[in-house]
Parts: structure tokens; sequence; C-alpha cells
């Protein structure tokens, strides 16, 4: 086990609403990442995390923001959330360094209306 | 452009039979490649990976082998067990990059 809890695991929103997930690890470690996983396409990197308020973006940042001010939370912000952004996202955390498996949460599928 | 792909969107066998899971990758310059299960509701779970310096690993039941000049690399679980019913995923990385490239994943059914 890992230690990464995902809040929540299930969210229905409506367009144009902000919205905030959270990835929690009590492991501390360095690297942090967000998926999003949708049928045909496995799972996609949104941004990660390198380190506190180190950030950069993935293959499908459009749209989200993250934000870490500490090392156990790594936040994704839907500043205005539109339905291609209904999707199951995935936190994970590298527990020994970037060349290393990565370790995921159990996800939160987020529906908007 | 797909980089990491899984062709085979679902595979059936039979249990106590040998379970072949392919994964075709593009880019030369990926350097470490994993397989994860995924069971439904539930996050992806490393499963076992495979160095680019090597051309086969074993952990239990499962050994994954890399064909570094067909760009290949597969999955193989003997003998498979209903529990093994998942969806696999292929995942590669860039040298010097942690960011996982995933394939498409494929359905495995194992039947009793």
């Amino acid at each position: 086990d890992a230690g990464i809890t995902q809040s929540p695991r299930h969210k229905v929103t409506e367009t144009g609403t902000p919205v905030t997930l959270r990835c929690h690890q009590t492991e501390n470690h360095r690297y942090m990442y967000w998926y999003r996983q949708d049928p045909g396409h496995g799972l996609r990197l949104i941004h990660y995390s390198y380190g506190v308020k180190d950030t950069d973006k993935g293959e499908v940042s459009d749209g989200y923001s993250v934000s870490r001010s500490k090392t156990e939370d790594f936040l994704l912000t839907l500043e205005s959330a539109t339905s291609s952004q209904t999707s199951v996202y995935f936190c994970a955390i590298s527990l020994q360094g970037q060349n290393q498996p990565q370790h995921f949460g159990d996800g939160t599928r987020l529906s908007i209306l | 452009d797909q980089q990491v792909k899984q062709n085979s969107p679902s595979l059936s066998v039979q249990e106590g039979r040998i379970s072949i899971l392919n994964c075709d990758y593009t880019n030369s310059m990926f350097d470490y490649f994993l397989w994860y299960k995924k069971y439904p509701a539930e996050g992806p779970t490393f499963l076992i990976s495979i160095s680019s310096i090597k051309d086969k690993n074993e952990d239990g039941r499962f050994t994954v082998f890399l064909n570094k000049s067909a760009k290949h690399l597969s999955l193989h679980i003997v003998p498979s067990q209903p529990g093994d019913s998942a969806v696999y995923f292929c995942a590669a990385l860039f040298r010097g990059q942690g960011n996982l490239i995933f394939g498409k994943g494929t359905k495995l059914s194992v039947k009793p």
C-alpha cells in the first residue's frame, strides 16, 4: 500500500463550475502525477510535480492547473469544467524517483453535466 | 501519434494456460518499460518492469520479454488464473524523464 488517498471518489457537477481534486500521500515522496483515463485512450498525463511548488505540464494539460504547497498534497483544479473533462482521474506517486514504477490511487470519477 | 500500442483490445484464455499480452512502441528513446494491471473501480497496480538493457525479467508467474530491434515487448502469465482477469496496460518511460506513456490496454479474461 503506497498510502495514496484521492478525494472525492465521485463527483457530479455542472459545466462552468470550478472543481478541485485532492491527492494526499503519507509517504513523503517527491514525485506526484495526475492522469486521466478515458475509453480508447489508456491513461494520459495531465500535470506532474517533482517537489513543493515545482510542477510541469503533461500531455493533456489544457484546462487544468495544479498546486503543491506541501509535500503530501497535490491538487488538480478545473477552473471552469467542461463536459470533455468528464473522466476518471488518477493520482500517482513515484516511490524512489523519476525512473521508477509509479503507484496509483483508486481514482476520482468526475462527471460534468 | 500513439507511441505505445496495444493492438489487441481483448484476450480470452483458459485457466492454467499461458496468457501472452503484446505491446509495441515507436520511440527508441524509451529506456524503461512497465506493465500494470487494473481491476474495475481501482487504480492501476504495478506488476513488473524491464530496463532496456535487459531482454527478460521474471517474477513468479509473470515474465516480460523485450525485443529492442523489433520495438516489441510481451507479458507472459503462466499459468493463468481467473483472478488474473483484468485490464493490462503497457507503459514506457523516456530517458531522464518520469512521464509514463501508456498503451490503451488489453482486457484479459481467464475462464475457469
